[in-house]
């Protein structure tokens, strides 16, 4: 059974731009979450969409947004790129509305310049 | 307010020695916990978690972890460390609502021959 995986891996963007990360979960999985983790601050909640709704969302800019498509896939977009969004952005995929682990996709390094 | 903490940031330990890694959380309820790896430049794996009943719960690659509910402790042992085991290691509760999780600031752990 495939795992999560997250496209692409690697991204080099200037300041100003901006960027859509990709995220497809486990097959059957119907949430998704999304972590942005830099040496700072560490793991930080950014949103969770579950059934294409947001159901959650972290203490975050509006820059920041995300979608979930009908078959569960999720992206993000972050606007008008600071040198801060530099980071490893995590996408995770849990089985089912709460209360269930999550599983880790390797991660989109985002570096802004 | 929900929090996780890893006292420690880094931590060395000789190959064949044995290893504990510290957590101490702040929650309302009973929480769910969880132990993560995380390779560098890799994605977060799930060691183990605990949801309830047995306080020692088992998991993967020989991690162990015990449950006191009086010490708001969670932590991490393995009897005999292998120099595959040098990583960042993360302690999380949640999920809070729905799938949000909250992370510890991890512990970085190197193993020396």
């Amino acid at each position: 059974k495939a795992g999560v995986t997250q496209t692409p891996r690697y991204l080099i963007k200037t300041r100003g731009q901006q960027v859509t990360l990709s995220c497809s979960p486990i097959s059957g999985h119907r949430s998704v979450s999304w972590y942005q983790q830099t040496p700072g601050q560490g793991l930080q909640f950014l949103f969770e969409y579950f059934s294409e709704t947001q159901r959650n969302k972290g203490n975050f800019p509006g820059r920041f947004s995300g979608r979930q498509f009908s078959n569960s896939r999720s992206e993000m977009n972050v606007s008008t790129l600071e040198l801060g969004d530099s980071a490893l952005y995590l996408c995770a995929s849990s089985l089912a509305q709460s209360n269930t682990e999550a599983f880790f996709g390797q991660g989109t390094r985002l570096t802004v310049v | 307010a929900q929090s996780v903490t890893q006292p420690d940031i880094h931590i060395t330990v000789s190959e064949g020695a044995s290893l504990e890694l510290r957590c101490n959380y702040s929650y309302g309820a009973t929480p769910y916990l969880f132990w993560y790896v995380q390779s560098p430049g890799q994605g977060l794996q799930l060691l183990l978690k605990y949801f309830s009943g047995d306080t020692l719960v088992q998991g993967i690659k020989g991690f162990e972890a015990e449950f006191k509910r009086s010490q708001s402790s969670f932590n991490l042992r393995k009897p005999s460390v292998h120099w595959s085991d040098a990583a960042e290691y993360f302690c999380a509760v949640g999920p809070l609502t729905g799938n949000q999780f909250y992370f510890g600031t991890g512990t970085s752990l190197t193993v020396i021959p």
